[in-house]
């Protein structure tokens, strides 16, 4: 019955790999978010995706590349992974963009060595 | 763009103290104002949230105040516990959700 879920979990990968996270809702809402947390909890907007309309944050490198196969999934593509990527990432959703709440999933560690 | 800040970072109080956390906004079109909580290796969940058309809500321990005027907001619990130990995030809402940088509240029994 989770809401909001993501794989992996954990991910540790080497510089310059490029990896994805996946993130699946079965709430049926319109609108799905990553939000990246780094070391010292500061949360940050990524994106956010709404019926194929992609709000990118400006400050979010072009390494970082957000794919939605359906609306049931957003998911996170990482070219040539650096240090500084190491954070925790987490997915979430809503029923719309501007619905007033959005739902988290449990989030995915990815540490850079 | 819209800019959170939230204060203080770290805020440690006995159990059954009061915690106020506060937190101040940039843009005047922010419309909605919600709390996360975040426990040690789980998601943000919301705890409580606020409209910009209401100045204050209460749900049980927790209340939440808004000052349009002064771009502020902030979050208080009552009769704190152990259990409330966490981190906490305001955020405010234009278009996109900004949150604060967070706060980390410690409830000592």
């Amino acid at each position: 019955d989770t809401a909001v879920s993501q794989t992996p979990k954990y991910l540790v990968t080497q510089m310059g790999n490029d990896k994805s996270i996946k993130c699946e809702q079965n709430l049926g809402h319109d609108t799905m978010y990553w939000y990246k947390q780094d070391s010292k909890k500061f949360l940050k907007i990524m994106f956010s995706y709404n019926n194929k309309e992609l709000i990118i944050n400006e400050t979010v490198p072009n390494r970082f590349s957000p794919k939605s196969p359906d609306k049931a999934h957003l998911n996170l593509h990482i070219n040539s992974l650096e240090l500084g990527d190491s954070a925790v990432y987490f997915c979430a959703s809503s029923q719309e963009r501007l619905a007033i709440q959005q739902y988290f999933g449990p989030g995915t560690r990815l540490t850079v060595t | 763009g819209e800019n959170v800040e939230q204060h203080p970072s770290t805020l440690s109080v006995q159990e059954g103290d009061s915690a106020v956390i506060k937190c101040t906004y940039s843009d005047s079109a922010s419309n909605y104002f919600p709390w996360y909580k975040q426990e040690l290796g789980k998601r943000p969940q919301l705890i409580i949230d606020i409209r910009s058309n209401v100045g204050e809500k209460k749900d049980q321990r927790i209340a939440v105040t808004l000052n349009k005027t002064a771009k502020h907001f902030s979050l208080h619990i009552t009769e704190t516990q152990p259990e409330d130990s966490a981190v906490y995030f305001c955020a405010a809402r234009v278009n996109d959700m900004r949150f604060g940088a967070g706060t980390r509240l410690t409830v000592k029994p």
